[in-house]
């Protein structure tokens, strides 16, 4: 079975400051990960995603995140945040056959101030 | 192309009534996966169907929730009497069926208040 773990749940960065969300994962086979943002109220819209192709991964709005095996982790960075960023972040990651659910971390609320 | 539709957006029951929670996916997309999302805390996985078959149904309560996709029609949740801890976001996905790499949309859920 697959797990994510989501250090942090409330992280806090100035209006154009770098934004680090942290991620790590357990999976006994190769995973795939994705990174979605969800507004109050409404549902999840996908960020960016880690098919086993390209390690550095680019997303929508200026976010990418890296996929490093060695240290099961897949951190989304984007290095100036926006008020509109404000939101919370889950990270989920599921594997190839037919267990496709995917498996969520507990998100992290992200504040940005001004 | 419209996305991953659910209704209704919100749901008001009172304790032992039923709530039936509805999903139309993706067009062209044959899977569908119901969430849950309590306050506070991330998507937990419920079902997994495809067309008229239930797939996975690992994280289904074992009693008063159900769940189907049926050929024609929207796949519906449905939970028979209801209690306060059903409380919580209900989210549907969908992905066409040759996702090789897993990836769903998600609808804007349903937000069940029982009171």
């Amino acid at each position: 079975a697959q797990s994510v773990t989501q250090l942090g749940s409330h992280v806090s960065v100035s209006e154009g400051a770098l934004v680090l969300l942290r991620c790590n994962y357990s999976s006994s086979v190769p995973p795939y990960l994705f990174w979605y943002v969800q507004y109050p109220n409404q549902g999840l819209q996908l960020l960016l995603k880690y098919t086993s192709a390209a390690t550095l991964v680019k997303g929508i709005n200026g976010f990418e995140a890296e996929f490093k095996k060695s240290e099961t982790s897949f951190h989304l960075t984007k290095p100036s945040a926006h008020m509109s960023d404000a939101a919370e972040y889950f990270c989920a990651v599921s594997v190839a056959g037919s267990a496709r659910q995917l498996t969520f971390g507990s998100g992290t609320q992200l504040t940005v101030l001004p | 192309n419209a996305g991953v539709m659910q209704n209704p957006r919100h749901l008001v029951r009172r304790r032992g009534q039923e709530a039936r929670l509805r999903c139309s996916p993706m067009k062209g997309h044959s899977h569908v996966y119901w969430y849950r999302q309590l306050p506070e805390e991330g998507l937990k996985f419920m079902v997994y169907l495809q067309k008229e078959n239930i797939i996975d149904e690992s994280g289904m309560p074992k009693e008063r929730f159900s769940a189907e996709f049926p050929k024609e029609g929207p796949s519906i949740l449905r939970i028979q009497q209801v209690v306060r801890g059903d409380s919580a976001a209900y989210f549907c996905a969908s992905s066409p069926s040759k996702a090789g790499n897993n990836e769903q949309f998600f609808g804007p859920g349903t937000r069940l208040t029982v009171l």
